[in-house]
């Protein structure tokens, strides 16, 4: 089975602009969550889809949005990017059914700089 | 809120040497807990988790961890280091009901020949 993809890989935007990061799950998973990791604040959890709705939600401002697609691909948008949203963002799928037990597995993760 | 505590931020051995990564949670009531690891340019893998059930769990790559309530631990051990473990390692918690997992801030493992 193929596991989580993520693209792009790396990207490199400026400030104030917007970007798109994708991420395609585990065939038949319908959960996808988002997390940031930066060095300063580690691990943080940003959104969790499943079945194209918004299931939960991190502490980040309203700049960070996602969506999910019928097919299980997701999407997150940051838009009027700050010089702190460099980061690794990973994406993580389950089948979302089994509560907090469910291993989540990540993907390679899309490496952002805002310059 | 849930979290996790790993003590030592660097932990470095010798290849052979056991490996001893610390983990503790904060919970009102047993969580789900899970060892990660990253290697430099990677997203996580899971080692092992807790659920239900036997309190020491065995994971891949010869790593292993003990749940113990009563002292809010979750330990990562492997009897011998060998030098493709030299990661950064990541213990998390989950609630109940919730995909979402929350970190602690990592122990980067050095393992020296």
């Amino acid at each position: 089975k193929a596991g989580v993809t993520q693209t792009p890989r790396y990207l490199i935007k400026t400030r104030g602009q917007q970007v798109t990061l994708s991420c395609s799950p585990i065939s038949g998973h319908r959960s996808v969550s988002w997390y940031q990791q930066t060095p300063g604040q580690g691990l943080q959890f940003l959104f969790e889809y499943f079945s194209e709705t918004q299931r939960n939600k991190g502490n980040f401002p309203g700049r960070f949005s996602g969506r999910q697609f019928s097919n299980s691909r997701s999407e997150m948008n940051v838009s009027t990017l700050e010089l702190g949203d460099s980061a690794l963002y990973l994406c993580a799928s389950s089948t979302g059914t089994s509560g907090g037990s469910e291993t989540q597995y990540f993907g390679p993760g899309t490496r952002l700089l805002v310059l | 809120a849930q979290s996790v505590t790993q003590l030592g931020s660097h932990v470095s051995v010798s290849e052979g040497a056991l490996v001893l990564l610390r983990c503790n949670y904060s919970s009102s009531v047993p969580p789900y807990l899970f060892w990660y690891v990253q290697y430099p340019n990677q997203g996580l893998q899971l080692l092992l988790k807790y659920t239900t059930g036997a309190t020491l769990v065995k994971g891949i790559n010869g790593f292993e961890a003990e749940f113990k309530k009563s002292e809010t631990s979750f330990h990562l051990t492997k009897p011998s280091a060998h030098m493709s473990d030299a990661a950064e390692y990541f213990c998390a918690v989950s609630d109940t009901g919730f995909q979402k997992l929350v970190f602690g801030t990592g122990t980067r493992l050095l393992v020296s020949p």
